[in-house]
């Protein structure tokens, strides 16, 4: 089955409010997480990525969080836009060179 | 960042047709590229990891004289739907990565209509 999964799969907001998407993981050897965002019809857009020897990474207007004691993975998306609505999805890797597994995804629907 | 291209975008065909779909890495070498496969509202699915050079290894349930994929080239990988129906209809995605860094690039999609 899946190793990575979410746990809503709908998060409404108002513009300007800060977002926060949160993704489970089950791979105890995965050392390597990436958010991604997807729009309706186009491919994965990369977002922010962090290793397991960190514990947060910040981006532009993005931040990602990991704890690996409960292997949860969170994205905070700050003052949250209307172009942010998309599905977000995160994505584990437990090997180097082989393939993401992604999770279910949930949907960010922002409001103006 | 680096730039996967893929096309088509958009396909319509009739059932027992085959479909081609490229996937380029252009401005970087891809020694492996990987195809998932997407149904609306779902999550991206893996369906094989495309090898330069050599087979590609598919993913359990993933039909492999189906899905034919080509790695002949380090910038291009093709899948091949032969003999599509219409429960190959699916948005297809390819991706890549830098051989030093674990990040993948994707694709824009292929949505495959099979009538």
């Amino acid at each position: 089955g899946e190793s990575v999964g979410l746990h809503l799969p709908t998060l409404s907001v108002q513009e300007g409010d800060n977002s926060i998407i949160n993704c489970a993981y089950s791979n105890s050897a995965s050392d390597y997480f990436i958010w991604y965002k997807q729009e309706s019809g186009k491919g994965p857009q990369f977002i922010i990525d962090i290793r397991s020897n960190m514990d947060k990474r910040q981006g532009q207007r993005v931040t990602v969080l990991l704890n690996k004691t409960v292997k949860h993975l969170s994205l905070q998306i700050a003052a949250t836009q209307p172009g942010d609505s998309a599905v977000y999805f995160c994505a584990e890797n437990s090997q180097a060179g082989t393939a993401l597994i992604f999770g279910k995804g949930t949907t960010l629907s922002v409001s103006s | 960042g680096a730039v996967v291209s893929q096309h088509p975008s958009r396909v319509i065909c009739k059932s027992g047709t085959s479909v081609k779909i490229e996937c380029r890495s252009l401005d970087f070498q891809a020694t492996t590229m990987f195809w998932y496969r997407q149904f609306p509202k779902q999550s991206l699915m893996l369906m094989a990891t495309s090898n330069e050079g050599s087979k590609a290894t598919y993913e359990q349930g993933v039909e492999k004289d189906k899905f034919l994929i080509n790695h002949a080239s380090l910038t291009l990988s093709t899948l091949t739907v032969t003999s599509a129906h219409p429960e190959d209809s699916s948005f297809y995605i390819c991706s890549a990565r830098v051989s030093s860094n674990e990040k993948l690039f994707f694709g824009s999609g292929t949505q495959l209509s099979v009538l």
